[in-house]
């Protein structure tokens, strides 16, 4: 499993851009970036993932380096309800295991 | 989109006994359900990998014996806490993906089960 290293926490003011980074440099060429995030006391939920590609949702944005070494996953506009853990997970294809690391967890001031 | 549902969501059981939980695919059919064990203030840590219509697969320093999982169908997989100790006080989480779109779709989790052993 590639390896990750996220800031273990960040803030934001509500409303602001919010630009999460995740380095991933020891990605496998064919494994997918995936972004998930958990409330407290919540099962994570999906938020965005790609290959090569930026690519964007209702959620949230996800900008891939040209290198894939790392990837930056880019909330619009936060508001309350993002303060969570944000996970950036590489994951091969199809239905295989997700490695969790410790995540960054986002806080949003009002 | 997809859909995990798990129960129950909060469970206290005396040590000794055991529980079931079930992770169900709502709205698509999951060949692979994955079981995971959050510890409080820690990330998730993978526990098994359960297959339907196969034995699962239980990471390494997980015990068999004692967290049983059932795979029998595409929608279903129940992760049974065999004899629990207070030490098995956790979260527990379950996913799936939904592969019909491809790779168009990320992993589904279940809410979790609090599981409090006293």
């Amino acid at each position: 499993d590639a390896k990750t290293t996220q800031p273990n926490s960040m803030e934001s003011n509500e409303e602001e851009p919010v630009h999460l980074p995740c380095n991933h440099s020891t990605i496998s060429g064919t494994d997918y970036i995936h972004w998930y995030r958990q409330l407290p006391s919540q099962g994570p939920e999906y938020v965005i993932h790609g290959l090569t590609s930026n690519v964007n949702n209702r959620m949230a944005s996800l900008a891939i380096a040209e290198d894939r070494k790392s990837s930056t996953l880019i909330l619009h506009r936060a508001t309350l309800r993002d303060a969570a853990v944000y996970y950036c997970i590489p994951s091969g294809a199809g239905s295989y295991q997700l490695t969790f690391g410790k995540g960054t967890k986002l806080s949003v001031i009002p | 989109g997809a859909v995990v549902s798990q129960h129950p969501s909060r469970v206290i059981c005396k040590s000794g006994t055991s529980v079931k939980i079930e992770c169900r695919s709502l709205d698509f059919q999951a060949t692979t359900m994955f079981w995971y064990r959050q510890f409080p203030k820690q990330s998730l840590m993978l526990m098994a990998t359960s297959n339907e219509g196969s034995k699962a697969t239980y990471e390494q320093g997980v015990e068999k014996d004692k967290f049983l999982i059932n795979h029998a169908s595409l929608t279903l997989s129940t992760l049974t806490v065999t004899s629990a100790h207070p030490e098995d006080s956790s979260f527990y989480i379950c996913s799936a993906r939904d592969l019909v779109g491809g790779e168009a779709y990320g992993y589904t989790f279940g809410s979790g089960t609090r599981l409090t052993v006293v």
